[in-house]
């Protein structure tokens, strides 16, 4: 079955600081990915939607400067969260498709700044 | 934008019996609705999804209906097992592969020994 692999799954920032995020497909090419927030207890919220080769487009109110994505490939997607704050901790979440055949999640990332 | 209403927020049954998720959704134009399964610290895991060309679609346990006048779905699970402990996830899209997800807000199910 198709398999996202989302890594670090945890990681601690200092306040200021930038941090990368990666999502890659493993058995399948993704024509999309996605990258979603979920802060404890809550729903996931889409934040940007990524094609291969194309600038990511973002929900409304996900400041694009602050949440930079690359998709440099049809397997890999990154998310930079830059000039990190603690109201960036959350538990960040990427997902991938062809199209055809739904969303697989990768196991997602629990970002702390401290 | 599409909006995903689910009930109940949490969901306690006696292992054996069954449970059913509710969902709501406000854009016509969805056309395909997953379910998720999320357990604590890890990201969501598909159970079972329907397009809005179907009415109901079952895999052993698990079914979904889906009432597209209505704008309605629901997740049934029957024979309820302690391991369907988790939250559960009901979503929307318009365009599958091209638009991401709206989701619900989840339910805690909790399965009673």
């Amino acid at each position: 079955g198709a398999v996202v692999s989302q890594h670090p799954s945890r990681v601690i920032c200092k306040s200021g600081t930038s941090v990368k995020i990666e999502c890659r497909s493993l058995d399948f090419q993704a024509t999309t990915m996605f990258w979603y927030r979920q802060f404890p207890k809550q729903s996931l919220m889409l934040m940007a939607t990524s094609n291969e080769g194309s600038k990511a487009t973002y929900e409304q109110g996900v400041e694009k400067d602050k949440f930079l994505i690359n998709h440099a490939s049809l397997t890999l997607s990154t998310l930079t969260v830059t000039s990190a704050h603690p109201e960036d901790s959350s538990f960040y979440i990427c997902s991938a498709t062809t199209g055809s055949y739904g969303y697989t999640f990768g196991s997602g990332t629990r970002l702390t700044v401290v | 934008g599409e909006n995903v209403e689910q009930h109940p927020s949490t969901l306690s049954v006696q292992e054996g019996d069954s449970a059913v998720i509710k969902c709501t959704y406000s854009d016509s134009a969805s056309n395909y609705f997953p379910w998720y399964k999320q357990e604590l610290g890890k990201g969501p895991q598909l159970i079972i999804d329907i397009r809005s060309n179907v009415g109901e679609k079952k895999d052993q346990r698990i079914a979904v209906t889906l009432n597209k006048t209505a704008k309605h779905f629901s997740l049934h699970i029957t024979e309820t097992q302690p391991e369907d402990s988790a939250v559960y996830f009901c979503a929307a899209s318009k365009s599958l592969g091209a638009d991401g997800l709206t989701f619900g807000k989840g339910t805690h199910l909790i399965i009673q020994p």
